[in-house]
């Protein structure tokens, strides 16, 4: 199975300062004959479901706002939230796709 | 808009089974792949298995913890999901997520429904 590991487990970040989260694979996410890395990135607030930001590990989803992006390639990706604003306190997850089981990372908790 | 609706979990005994449900609207549910995601109280996210669509013979992965114990299947005709759970634990207690997954990213979920395991 591929394991998930993000770093770090929890972020403080000002208002309107940058937000970085790592997620490393235990193997390579990229699928050469695809050209796609199959990773996703999840927003959790509390009390609710889980929300997909990023998928193929840089494609933001609909009407998710442009502060958000993703990167990377291959075992390591990032998530970058440019301007941090109040409403982007949860907790972040990756996934990947690339094989079953679809197995999460265990969790960043971003707060201010 | 697309929605998924669960219903199904409560309380339930060690060693015991229960079935949950998944209406799906919003969505050509006969096309959709589908999967189960659980979260264990103050946890993270746990894939539990998927099902595919009819074309691709539904078949149906899980996750190592659950199975043999945990059946997923479709019902087309009523655009409904099921999870059938039995020999259940006290460590399956969480909140199930019924989800699309047709690439094997989750887009939509459902707001969840809690199982709790318990004497």
């Amino acid at each position: 199975d591929i394991v998930m590991t993000q770093s770090p487990d929890s972020l403080a970040v000002s208002l309107g300062e940058r937000a970085t989260i790592n997620c490393k694979s235990s193997q390579s996410l990229f699928y050469s004959s695809k050209n796609k890395n199959y990773l996703a990135w999840y927003q959790q607030k509390p009390g609710q479901p889980p929300k997909l930001l990023i998928y193929w590990a840089s494609t933001r989803e609909s009407g998710v706002p442009d502060r958000f992006s993703g990167s990377g390639s291959g075992t390591d990706f990032t998530l970058t939230i440019s301007s941090l604003q109040a409403e982007d306190v949860a907790v972040y997850y990756c996934q990947h796709y690339y094989s079953t089981p679809h197995t999460f990372g265990q969790g960043t908790k971003l707060e201010i | 808009d697309v929605q998924l609706v669960e219903s199904g979990g409560g309380l339930v005994k060690p060693g015991g089974s229960l079935r949950l449900s998944c209406a799906a609207s919003g969505i050509t549910f006969s096309n959709a792949w589908m999967s189960w995601v659980r979260q264990a109280p103050g946890k993270g996210l746990e894939w539990v298995g998927r099902i595919k669509d009819k074309t691709e013979g539904e078949t149906r992965d899980y996750a190592a913890p659950v199975k043999g114990r945990f059946t997923i299947s479709r019902d087309d005709s009523k655009n409904t999901l099921y999870l059938q759970m039995s020999s259940l634990k006290t460590e399956d207690t969480a909140v199930y997520y019924c989800t699309t997954a047709h690439y094997g990213y989750f887009d939509h979920w459902g707001q969840g429904t809690l199982v709790t395991v318990s004497s």
